[in-house]
C-alpha cells in the first residue's frame, strides 16, 4: 500500500538552531514529491517540487533533498516566523491524487 | 494574478441550511479540487474537475455537491449538513490533472454546522 509518513509529529527549536524534517514513503512509482507550509488556519503554501532521487531545491533558510526512500526539508538557522506545519505530499505513477503525510509541526522559539 | 481566492473565509450554518462556498483562480489552471481538512490533519481529497468535468468524486455524501460553471470558478454547494462536518474546506488548481505539477491552495473556508 503506498504511504507517506512523517517525522518527527512536533519539533520545537530555538531560534538559531539548525535542524531536518523526514519524509518517507513507500510508493509503487514516484511521480513527483512536494512540500508545503501550513499555518494555523489558512491554506498550503507551495514551497519545492522534487522529481528524482539527489534532486535538491533551496529556497532561503530552507533546503529539500530527496532519495530513493525519503525527502528531508533541512532548515538552517529558523526564526519565529518559520513556525508552520510543513506537509509533504506524493503524486504516485498511475494515480491521480497526492498522498499526503501527516505533516511535521515545528514550533520555532525566540 | 498568481492566487486562489476563496469566499466566505468564515460560515456558520445549522443543519437544514443550503449554502454555498466559492473558489476563483484566473492563472489558467485547468485542474481544481475541493479538499476537506479537519484540524491537526492532512487535507483530504473530496472532488477533482479536469476542463471543468467532474473527474474524480472521493465517495463524497451528497450533501456536498460540487459545480464547475467554468474554467475559472468552482462551487460547493451545502445542504443538511451535520455537525461533524465543520472543518476548513481548501479549494486548489494546477495547470493540468494527470500531468502533474504542483496544487496551488486558496487560503480556505472556515465552515461551521450547528
Amino acid at each position: 500500500e503506498d504511504q507517506v509518513t512523517q517525522s518527527p509529529e512536533a519539533l520545537r527549536l530555538q531560534e538559531g538552531e539548525s535542524s531536518s524534517l523526514n519524509c518517507s514513503y513507500t510508493v509503487s512509482g514516484l511521480r513527483g514529491l512536494f512540500w508545503y507550509r501550513q499555518d494555523p488556519g489558512k491554506g498550503p503554501e507551495f514551497l519545492f517540487t522534487l522529481y528524482s532521487a539527489g534532486e535538491e531545491k533551496e529556497k532561503e533558510r530552507l533546503k529539500a533533498t530527496l532519495t530513493k526512500k525519503e525527502s528531508f526539508l533541512h532548515i538552517t538557522a529558523p526564526k519565529p516566523e518559520d513556525s508552520a506545519t510543513y506537509l509533504c505530499a506524493v503524486r504516485i505513477q498511475g494515480a491521480q491524487k497526492l498522498v499526503f503525510g501527516q505533516g511535521t509541526r515545528l514550533t520555532i522559539n525566540p | 494574478d498568481t492566487e486562489v481566492t476563496q469566499t466566505p473565509k468564515h460560515l456558520v450554518m445549522g443543519m437544514t441550511n443550503k449554502k454555498s462556498l466559492k473558489c476563483e483562480q484566473h492563472m489558467g489552471h485547468r485542474a481544481m479540487y475541493w479538499y476537506k481538512q479537519k484540524a491537526k490533519k492532512p487535507p483530504e481529497l473530496m472532488f477533482v474537475y479536469s476542463y471543468e468535468k467532474l473527474s474524480i468524486n472521493e465517495s463524497v455524501p451528497s450533501r456536498f455537491s460540487p459545480e464547475c460553471p467554468n474554467s475559472s470558478l468552482l462551487n460547493l454547494h451545502l445542504h443538511a449538513l451535520q455537525p461533524e462536518d465543520s472543518a476548513l474546506y481548501l479549494c486548489a488548481s494546477s495547470p493540468l490533472w494527470l500531468a502533474g505539477g504542483q496544487q496551488f491552495f486558496g487560503p480556505g473556508t472556515r465552515l461551521t454546522v450547528l
